[in-house]
């Protein structure tokens, strides 16, 4: 049983340029959750999609937006980058019920030149 | 809002040393509190959690009780061993309502030397 996968592993953009971010959940999830982690920092929350809607969102720009599938993966896109946006993106997959685990995956690592 | 606070790291114990990571968290409501664990190379995994006041989480040797007086979850072993050199971290979340993102502390780093 595959976790939770991350694509892809390394990113390099440049300044003002937008980027997508891809995750495919453990199977039998539903939910979807985007963190960022900064270097030396703990991770924070950006969005979490559930029936292919948006239903909580931490404190982050209109710049990051998301997606999700039919088929539960989820899309992270983020427009006119800034050098801050460099950081470890984390994919967390959940199945429905209350508190059910999040798993994460192994994070996408972007850096912004 | 809600925040989390842990100790600074990083924090270096000799092996078999008993460990504390300190945890305190800030919330509107009444959160489930976590552990996680982040091993080098590696993702984030879950090591333990509460979900209500005075439970005690615990994994591995690792224990966590939810201090709602405190607003405490202490992180403790008795016996750490190198293999437990990773970074820890805090964090809370709330159930139901349709809606659960993790608020994370910043991260302690445990480094435990032979």
């Amino acid at each position: 049983d595959a976790g939770v996968t991350q694509s892809p592993t390394h990113l390099i953009k440049t300044r003002g340029q937008q980027v997508t971010l891809r995750c495919s959940p453990k199977s039998g999830h539903d939910t979807v959750s985007w963190y960022q982690q900064a270097l030396g920092q703990g991770p924070q929350f950006i969005f979490q999609y559930y029936e292919e809607e948006e239903r909580q969102r931490g404190n982050f720009p209109d710049r990051f937006s998301g997606h999700q599938f039919p088929n539960y993966s989820s899309e992270l896109n983020v427009n006119a980058l800034l050098l801050g946006d460099s950081a470890l993106y984390l994919c967390a997959s959940s199945g429905t019920g209350t508190l059910s685990e999040q798993y994460f995956g192994p994070g996408t690592r972007l850096t912004v030149t | 809002g809600d925040s989390v606070t842990q100790m600074e790291g990083p924090v270096t114990l000799s092996e078999e040393a008993f460990l504390t990571i300190n945890c305190t968290y800030t919330a509107t409501g009444y959160p489930s509190l976590f552990w996680y664990v982040q091993y080098p190379g590696e993702g984030l995994q879950l090591l333990l959690k509460a979900t209500k006041a005075d439970d005690k989480g615990s994994n591995k040797g690792f224990e966590a009780t939810y201090r709602k007086e405190t607003t405490s979850f202490h992180l403790e072993k008795g016996s750490v061993q190198v293999s437990d050199s990773a970074v820890y971290f805090c964090a809370l979340r709330y159930s139901g309502g349709g809606a659960d993102g993790l608020t994370f502390g910043k991260g302690t780093h445990l480094i435990i030397q032979p």
